[in-house]
């Protein structure tokens, strides 16, 4: 299994603002993924997040909004850039565990709210 | 492109009851994997089971059982002897077999709001 630690947890942000979350897993791994939960939705994947190289992102996640960092096995952020309201949602952190068999591993996920 | 299909976006069952929620899928692949998660209101992602699609033999893990229909794609959870615990969204999701790039990432269906009434 794995341990994936995000925060924060919830955040209350201005519009316009920007804002970074973190995530933490307890081994390396070679791929990480941010997902967004928009309220009572499915999770989407906004992009893949490679240890040194560029993040691949989903279709209609573009970089300057949506900026990934990966600098090295265990940790990545995701940065929400210039928020507007249809940006609340809640962003997941995920990995895969260390044996290997198919599943996803998640954090709790950061509750974003943007008045 | 691979899609995951949940058509019932709620589900009720009596505590101590089974209940079988749907999942269908549609891909060309011949390998992956297939996994039920669980939401609870807290919004840990809890992996509930995992299929392997080269194996015939359905799933369980203790209450959860599945029925995994190759031919059809359809990937059905079992809940048995429900409890108020249980009480959650329900996500059906597919995930190719190899690794690399955005192909290693879940698929998630809509989900299935499940009530346990006592």
């Amino acid at each position: 299994s794995a341990v994936i630690s995000q925060k924060p947890s919830r955040d209350i942000c201005q519009r316009g603002t920007s804002l970074t979350i973190q995530c933490q897993v307890d081994s390396q791994v070679t791929m990480m993924f941010w997902y967004r939960q928009q309220p009572g939705q499915s999770l989407t994947l906004i992009a893949t997040a490679n240890q040194g190289s560029e993040a691949t992102y989903e279709s209609g996640f573009v970089i300057d909004k949506f900026p990934i960092s990966r600098p090295n096995l265990t940790f990545s952020t995701l940065t929400v850039s210039n928020m507007s309201p249809e940006d609340s949602s809640i962003y997941l952190c995920s990995a895969p565990g260390q044996t290997n068999t198919g599943e996803l591993f998640f954090g709790e996920g950061s509750r974003l709210t943007v008045l | 492109a691979q899609t995951v299909t949940q058509s019932q976006p709620e589900m009720s069952v009596q505590e101590a009851e089974t209940v079988t929620l749907s999942c269908t899928y549609d891909t060309s692949e011949s390998d992956y994997y297939l996994f039920w998660y669980k939401q609870p209101p807290s919004r840990q992602m809890i992996l509930v089971i995992r299929q392997e699609a080269y194996k015939q033999q359905n799933a369980t893990e203790n209450r959860f059982s599945v029925n995994f229909q190759k031919a059809a794609k359809s990937f059905s959870l079992k809940i048995s002897d429900s409890q108020l615990g249980d009480a959650a969204m329900y996500f059906c999701a597919y995930r190719p077999w190899g690794y690399g790039g955005s192909q290693g990432n879940l698929i998630f269906g809509k989900g299935t709001k499940l009530s346990v009434k006592p």
